[in-house]
């Protein structure tokens, strides 16, 4: 159980372009997910917690307009990258939470984003 | 107070030998502890989790050891095997915020 699934896996754009990346919670209601960034050989980065139905909460630093986060069920959570630009490139990688106690984070196999 | 500081950056071991990670944290509010483990290019897989009412928790080869007054916390990896090769991210999670604060990481290999 606890299975989150990330959707492409792997994207290639053009500068100025969108790029919407799509979280699944397969086996369970996530109340919660949370969009991470990661850039090579570095730790995780919170970008944005987003509860169902409600705005998402950007970290400081985070441009909400530029990083659009969609939380519309209780399975899906879009993170929505709008006029991509090369230094957008990297890895995010999503994870959710709604089961077990303390809240764990399961996480999903992440998207590379290549902008070019 | 937000931290949660890991060390080593790497690591490199024998087969069977027993890597042991350290995280150490600040903020008494923190309330689970888990593991992650990442290879690369995947996401991060929870491996061991522990609250701060015990000091150790094992599940297979992996153990957490926790110091509460110390405020650190160690993975140790029993008779490590060349699959275990990954990076490994110590966590803590304030239930307040519901945010999980990462460690920078271990990179470990385990030579065959």
């Amino acid at each position: 159980g606890a299975v989150v699934s990330q959707h492409p896996s792997r994207v290639i754009c053009k500068s100025g372009t969108s790029v919407k990346i799509e979280c699944r919670s397969l086996d369970f209601q996530a109340t919660t997910m949370f969009w991470y960034r990661q850039f090579p050989k570095q730790s995780l980065m919170l970008m944005a917690t987003s509860n169902e139905g409600s705005k998402a909460t950007y970290e400081q630093g985070v441009e909400k307009d530029k990083f659009l986060i969609n939380h519309a069920s209780l399975t899906l959570s879009t993170l929505t990258v709008t006029s991509a630009h090369p230094e957008d490139s990297s890895f995010y990688i999503c994870s959710a939470s709604g089961t077990g106690d303390f809240n764990e984070q399961f996480f999903g196999p992440g998207t590379r984003l290549t902008v070019l | 107070q937000q931290q949660v500081k890991q060390s080593p950056q790497s690591l490199i071991v024998q087969k069977g030998g027993i890597p042991i990670i350290n995280c150490a944290y600040e903020n008494t509010a923190f309330d689970y502890f888990p593991w992650y483990q990442q290879f690369p290019g995947k996401g991060p897989a929870l491996l061991i989790a522990i609250r701060p009412d015990v000091s150790e928790k094992k599940e297979g080869r992996f153990t957490i050891s926790f110091n509460k007054s110390a405020k650190q916390f160690s993975l140790h990896i029993m008779d490590s095997q060349p699959g275990d090769s990954a990076t490994y991210f110590c966590a803590a999670n304030d239930g307040g915020y519901n945010k999980l604060i990462f460690g920078a990481g271990t990179r470990l290999a385990v030579h065959p």
